[in-house]
């Protein structure tokens, strides 16, 4: 069995300024990682994922992942935000074929 | 090519009725997944089906909740005599069943019970 948490659940940044959120995650095999940002009464939209190879893995929008398989996480990040980066975003793993286990989410707000 | 497609977006029913969620998965994807999301909760994996085959329905409540998908036609989560705290989104997700487990999620269906 897996789980995720996400140790933020509310991110308050100004706009231009850099961003981490947070996730880890515990499974007893090898995982895949996702990052998926959901806008207000929308779908989830895939930022970004990590399969194998490379542990820095880059997205869609600018952001960014690392994945830490000593620490089991997988933070997100991204230099510099912008008002339209406000949303909800839910890390998740998978083990394989089948379902995903979500975090609770982190809410990222970007202000003027 | 069309994404995954839930209708109807908005769903309201009285406590007893039923409720019926249909998903198109994406075109060549043969695997589906519904999850639910509770007001201001994360995603929960409910139940997972292939064509004319239920995989896992580990997180599918014992009772009132059922899931199929036909060989032909959509997926449909059907909730029978629904109560107020089934009111949340549900959301599918489908894949193309090989190679890594990247799904793709629909606008999802937000159900209300009055």
């Amino acid at each position: 069995a897996q789980s995720v948490t996400q140790l933020d659940s509310q991110v308050p940044v100004f706009e231009e300024a850099p961003v981490e959120l947070r996730c880890n995650y515990s499974s007893s095999v090898s995982v895949y990682l996702f990052w998926y940002v959901q806008y207000p009464n929308q779908g989830l939209q895939l930022l970004l994922k990590y399969l194998s190879g490379s542990t820095l893995v880059k997205g869609i929008n600018g952001f960014e992942a690392e994945f830490n398989k000593s620490q089991t996480s997988f933070h997100l990040r991204k230099p510099s935000v912008h008002i339209s980066d406000t949303a909800e975003y839910f890390c998740a793993v998978s083990a394989g074929a089948g379902k995903s286990t979500f975090g609770d989410g982190t809410t990222l707000t970007v202000k003027p | 090519n069309a994404g995954v497609m839930q209708n109807p977006r908005h769903l309201v029913r009285r406590r007893g009725q039923e409720a019926r969620l249909r998903c198109s998965p994406m075109k060549g994807h043969s695997h589906v997944y519904w999850y639910r999301q509770l007001p201001e909760e994360g995603l929960k994996f409910m139940v997972y089906l292939q064509k004319e085959n239920i995989i896992d329905e580990s997180g599918m409540p014992k009772e009132r909740f059922s899931a199929e998908f036909p060989k032909e036609g959509p997926s449909i989560l059907r909730i029978q005599q629904v109560v107020r705290g089934d009111s949340a989104a549900y959301f599918c997700a489908s894949s193309p069943g090989q190679g890594p487990p990247e799904a793709f999620f629909g606008q999802g269906t937000r159900l209300t019970v009055v």
